[in-house]
């Protein structure tokens, strides 16, 4: 069965500065699919970047770009300039590409950002 | 913009009452999800749709707990009888499943209080 695993239950910044979120993960398949998603205090679950796993390129969006680490099945969120309505819960999640649950989201416990001013 | 939307936003009920929650997933998708969050165990997958169809609902206690798709509009998940472990917040993704930028789109939870 895969596996997420986030180290880091809390983090914290200073605004504009960079903090890097970890993330780990397990798994024997080839095909899937990777996302950072920021839960802030208003319980909305927002998708924030997304990896494929056959991309070695690592994603970018924005102020947000990942560490794809494949060999290593790492996956690290790397947020720049940060901001204060970055403060928020972090998730990491795992998709399959196979199989019938091939939509299921596999998530970390996450990791709890603060942003001081 | 178009969004999940999910009711009722806070429930509060006492043990051995029938809960229901609701979901509108987004127009055109094809994927509906039902996870529960709580501190301990984190986000869960309860029960997972394509095409209104249940693909897996291994993580939901059967004896308890239903989940349908009576249309397309609309997904609903119950709890009968609830119980105080039952309290989380539980939240419904909807996506369409095999574009090639598939993601998912989450409400904003119905945060579920047994007492």
């Amino acid at each position: 069965a895969q596996t997420v695993t986030q180290s880091q239950p809390e983090m914290s910044v200073q605004e504009a500065e960079t903090v890097t979120l970890s993330c780990t993960y397990d798994t024997s398949e080839s095909d899937y699919y990777l996302f950072w998603y920021k839960q802030p205090p208003s319980r909305q679950m927002i998708l924030v970047i997304r990896q494929e796993a056959y991309k070695q390129q690592n994603a970018t969006e924005n102020r947000f770009s990942v560490n794809f680490q494949k060999a290593a099945k790492s996956f690290s969120l790397k947020i720049s300039d940060s901001q204060l309505g970055d403060a928020a819960m972090y998730f990491c999640a795992y998709r399959s590409g196979y199989g019938g649950s091939q939509g299921n989201l596999i998530f970390g416990k996450g990791t709890k950002l603060s942003v001081k001013p | 913009d178009a969004r999940v939307t999910q009711t009722p936003r806070h429930k509060v009920t006492e043990m051995g009452q029938e809960v229901t929650m609701r979901c509108q997933p987004i127009l055109g998708h094809n994927t509906v999800f039902w996870y529960r969050q709580t501190m301990m165990q984190g986000l869960e997958l309860l029960a997972y749709f394509r095409n209104r169809a249940p693909l897996d609902d291994s993580g939901m206690p059967k004896d308890r707990f239903s989940a349908e798709m009576p249309d397309a509009t609309l997904a609903t998940l119950k709890i009968q009888p609830s119980e105080p472990r039952d309290s989380a917040v539980y939240f419904c993704a909807s996506g369409n499943r095999g574009t090639t930028n598939e993601k998912l789109f989450f409400g904003s939870g119905t945060q579920l209080s047994v007492l």
